[in-house]
């Protein structure tokens, strides 16, 4: 069975350090890996996936097949940053069945 | 467009009772999932609908029901209610069956006495 694996519960940068939120994950095949984020007092909402390989708010996020990795990182985190992580895994044929880890709690103090 | 609404935002119910949620996707959109969020947890994939069929389920009893409706509205029902089923319910909807676009709504907050 497929998992992820977030490791830090909770992560405290300052404003303008770099910032990496670990992503593992488990899973033989070939997986699809996202990035949701909630904000306070908002749903939460997708922030990218590594098939777009795309920089969203300044995020990026490189699929390691090696690893079995899928960090976030940020080179200059800002405080509207803060938030609630989580790393999601598809499987190729699950039709939409998102696996989650447990999410990082990052605070980016001014 | 709203996005994905969820109905009612919380409801207390005691344990045996029974308890239905409501999930109205976003417009254009025709596959719901809804899954459970316990505290300090990651969301945990309950079952998705499309076509008014469930198509995929996770790891729970069949305590846990479903249905969809031909205007893609989504119920989850859950039967003889356990402490443990407190938790906030996330209702997802996406554009197409396999899409990866989930958009969320909400949530219902649960709460078993």
């Amino acid at each position: 069975a497929q998992r992820v694996t977030q490791p830090e519960k909770l992560l405290s940068v300052f404003k303008g350090a770099p910032v990496e939120l670990k992503c593992n994950y488990s899973y033989s095949g070939s997986p699809e890996l996202f990035w949701y984020v909630q904000y306070s007092r908002q749903r939460l909402q997708l922030l990218l996936r590594h098939i777009s390989r795309e920089s969203i708010k300044g995020f990026t996020a490189d699929l390691n097949k090696g690893e079995t990795s899928f960090h976030l990182k940020k080179p200059f985190a800002q405080e509207e940053d803060s938030a609630m992580y989580y790393c999601a895994l598809l499987r190729g044929t699950s039709y939409g069945k998102l696996t989650f880890g447990q999410g990082t709690i990052l605070t980016v103090h001014p | 467009d709203a996005g994905v609404t969820q109905s009612p935002t919380h409801l207390i119910k005691t344990r045996g009772q029974q308890v239905t949620l409501r999930c109205s996707p976003k417009s254009g959109h025709d596959t719901v999932s809804w899954y459970q969020q316990a505290l300090g947890q990651g969301p945990q994939f309950i079952f998705q609908y499309y076509e008014e069929e469930e198509r995929q389920r996770g790891n729970f009893p069949d305590r846990f029901s479903g249905h969809q409706f031909p205007n893609y509205s989504s119920e989850l029902n859950v039967n003889a209610l356990l402490l443990g089923d407190s938790a906030l319910y996330l209702c997802a909807s996406s554009p197409r069956r396999g899409s990866h676009e989930q958009y969320f709504g909400p949530g219902t907050r649960l709460t078993v006495t």
